[in-house]
């Protein structure tokens, strides 16, 4: 099946700096969605990207969708310690299934 | 808007008994909701995709018999473990898909802990 590989697995980082995240795939997707999961929540949904090439913001969030339509990457700029958490990729692969394919997520500390 | 509830929140029960876990969107329809279920530090695992007046549809390895999943109303899926056994404790969580206006997005429950002792 259709795989999702998210990069890096996790990060530590200061507070104030930023962050980018990317997940790649073989094989093209036709939507991608970042989520954000705290621990014992279910994951949240921060930005959703429906064509080739289109850039979207949410606050500090930022998230591209590839030209190639193989992968997607998530910035976080200006980090704030609620930032901490889980971040997942997901995307709907073509042949208009609604069943999301996820990334393995990325673990994100911020330290004060 | 977009907010799904799931109700309990966390659930302890003795082996053997059955376990009945509620989905709602609060404020659309969704005609299709997901079930997931979710081991520590790792992704999330779907279990099957709940139609809105037709028969769920389960991934592979998933036991339909075990894990009995209703989806009513446009606003309600429910799923029953059913004789819960140790194993089964995990982290469910379920989704309601929203499409209307072209979106195609998943919102997620806040999940339900289950305990099997």
């Amino acid at each position: 099946g259709q795989q999702l590989n998210q990069s890096p697995q996790s990060m530590f980082i200061q507070e104030g700096e930023d962050v980018s995240m990317n997940c790649t795939s073989s094989s093209i997707f036709n939507t991608w969605l970042w989520y954000k999961q705290d621990p014992g929540e279910g994951p949240v949904l921060l930005i959703a990207l429906y064509k080739a090439g289109e850039l979207t913001s949410n606050g500090r969030l930022t998230a591209q969708f590839g030209i190639t339509r193989k992968d997607s990457f998530l910035n976080i700029s200006a980090s704030i310690p609620s930032d901490v958490g889980i971040y997942f990729c997901a995307g709907h692969p073509p042949g208009g299934s609604e069943k999301l394919v996820f990334g393995k997520g990325m673990k994100l500390t911020v330290n004060p | 808007g977009a907010v799904v509830s799931q109700h309990p929140s966390r659930v302890i029960c003795k082996s053997g008994t059955s376990v009945k876990i509620e989905c709602r969107s609060l404020d659309f329809q969704a005609t299709t909701m997901f079930w997931y279920r979710q081991f520590p530090k790792q992704s999330l695992m779907l279990m099957a995709t709940s139609n809105e007046g037709s028969k769920a549809t389960y991934e592979q390895g998933v036991e339909k018999d075990k894990f009995l999943i209703n989806h009513a109303s446009l606003t309600l899926s429910t799923l029953t473990v059913t004789s819960a056994h140790p194993e089964d404790s995990s982290f469910y969580i379920c989704s309601a898909r929203h499409g209307a206006g072209g979106r195609n997005e998943q919102f997620f429950g806040p999940g339900t802990r289950l305990t099997v002792l």
